[in-house]
């Protein structure tokens, strides 16, 4: 059974970078879309973005030059970097895999989630 | 880029259908499959239909989606309590360079 387990800094000041990773257990990384997605207190999900076969990202446009997912093949994890953060990044993250084509899949093992709290 | 638009409330006695509306545009749902996920309180969402219709092993039938041009439905038949909870769909938008796009979800009522 597949389980994801997120981490990182629940408390990140504005300006700074949000980091987070993302173990993955009982499958492999190298396959599949692995997925950030975020909910802020109170509100609905953002999709934040994927990485595929290892290399290959893509991005929410409304994030995209601040974010950066990458993988870490021998510790089998992903991990999520979000720059200049400000309260508005305040969320529930959340991991997550893909089953089926990144079209028309949908995210079938998510981690439990992790608050990051963007204050001073 | 806007989220697909759903209405902000549902409710059904149990045992009742109740059906969730999902509107979106030619670039997202009009062109690929609509995802629909369900979030119980304090908990991380959980996949109930991919592909327009298709439930994955343990969903349970009571739950369908459907789609028709830039809309899509997910019907809940035989409301029970344990179905309160909000639910999202999202669709992948081919705009700009592609991204996945949620709606703005649904909070479920059990009356």
């Amino acid at each position: 059974q597949v389980q994801l387990q997120e981490s990182g800094p629940g408390l990140v000041k504005p300006s700074e970078t949000l980091s987070l990773t993302c173990t993955v257990s009982g499958g492999s990384i190298s396959s599949y879309h692995w997925s950030w997605i975020r909910q802020p207190p109170g509100k609905g999900l953002e999709w934040i973005g994927y990485i595929y076969n290892i290399v290959s990202t893509n991005y929410s446009p409304s994030l995209k030059s601040r974010v950066t997912i990458s993988v870490d093949t021998s510790k089998n994890q992903f991990s999520l970097k979000l720059s200049s953060v400000t309260a508005a990044d305040t969320a529930v993250y959340y991991c997550a895999r893909l089953v089926g084509g990144y079209k028309w899949g949908g995210l079938i093992h998510w981690g439990q989630g992790t608050l990051v709290t963007v204050s001073s | 880029q806007s989220a697909l638009t759903q209405p902000p409330s549902a409710s059904g006695t149990p045992g009742q259908r109740v059906t969730i509306s999902c509107s979106g545009s030619s670039s997202n749902i009009g062109s690929n499959s609509v995802i629909w996920y369900q979030q119980l309180p304090g908990t991380a969402p959980k996949l109930l239909i991919y592909s327009n219709n298709q439930r994955p092993s343990g969903v349970p039938d009571r739950f369908s989606g459907s789609k028709s041009g830039t809309s899509a439905s997910l019907a809940i038949s035989g409301l029970q309590s344990e179905d309160e909870a909000d639910y999202y769909c999202a669709a992948w938008d081919d705009s700009l360079n592609g991204y996945s796009v949620f709606g703005t979800g649904t909070k479920v009522t059990v009356l």
